[in-house]
């Protein structure tokens, strides 16, 4: 497998544009996290999904952002419109759920809002 | 509020033996884990604890007491290469620690 695949690796726009963040999870695998990584905030999760369903979306920061999981292989997440304070280093991780917790990160998509 | 707490910064000679600890305040708690992630890179599974006790893995050690709220990754044998930061998670990865940025010295 060629592991958690995100796209793109970099993404620059200006600030009012819509962004599209996505990612392909490790085939069988039943969970899927994103993630934003700052200096300031670190590593906080945004949204994760089991099944395709959202369960937990109470890290997203506003209205702003959205995430879809429409099939067990493909997940997105929308910025809509972005703002400079939503640069970061976004992930996508991927995880079997079989009781020791190990998850996969994807190389993650660096964000820069201008 | 939920916390982990962990230092932010350990300094160590290559070749000698570092313990990162972990302190976390969750309401309720399934395990924690441990991950690596150099500059620049994306994080790396180590270990987990789901009931206290050691777990070994190669070089890497990983400790919970559940009863201290504590745990611990302890690193031997240094080498270069293990310079990077080590973040601590709890609940399947629903909460982070802030990262231990691990300096290794010749």
């Amino acid at each position: 497998d060629a592991g958690v695949i995100q796209s793109p690796r970099h993404e620059v726009t200006e600030m009012g544009q819509e962004v599209t963040l996505r990612c392909k999870p490790i085939s069988g695998h039943d969970y899927l996290f994103w993630y934003r990584q700052t200096m300031m905030r670190g590593l906080e999760l945004l949204i994760y999904f089991n099944n395709n369903v959202p369960i937990d979306d109470s890290g997203m920061p506003e209205d702003r952002f959205s995430a879809k999981m429409p099939n067990a292989s493909f997940s997105t997440l929308k910025i809509q419109p972005s703002e400079p304070r939503d640069s970061a280093v976004y992930f996508c991780a991927s995880g079997a759920g079989t009781g020791d917790e190990k998850l996969f990160f994807g190389s993650g998509t660096q964000l820069s809002v201008l | 509020g939920q916390s982990l707490e962990q230092p932010s910064e350990v300094t160590a000679v290559e070749g000698a033996i570092v313990q990162i600890n972990c302190t976390y305040q969750t309401s309720g708690f399934y395990g924690l884990s441990w991950y690596q992630q150099h500059d620049g890179g994306a994080p790396t599974f180590l270990s987990y604890n789901g009931l206290d006790g050691l777990e070994e893995t190669g070089r890497f050690s990983s400790f919970l007491s559940r009863s201290d709220s504590y745990g611990y990754l302890l690193l031997q044998e240094l080498q270069m290469k293990d310079s990077a930061s080590y973040f601590c998670a709890v609940n399947y990865q629903l909460i982070w620690g802030a990262g231990t940025k691990l300096i290794i010295k010749p």
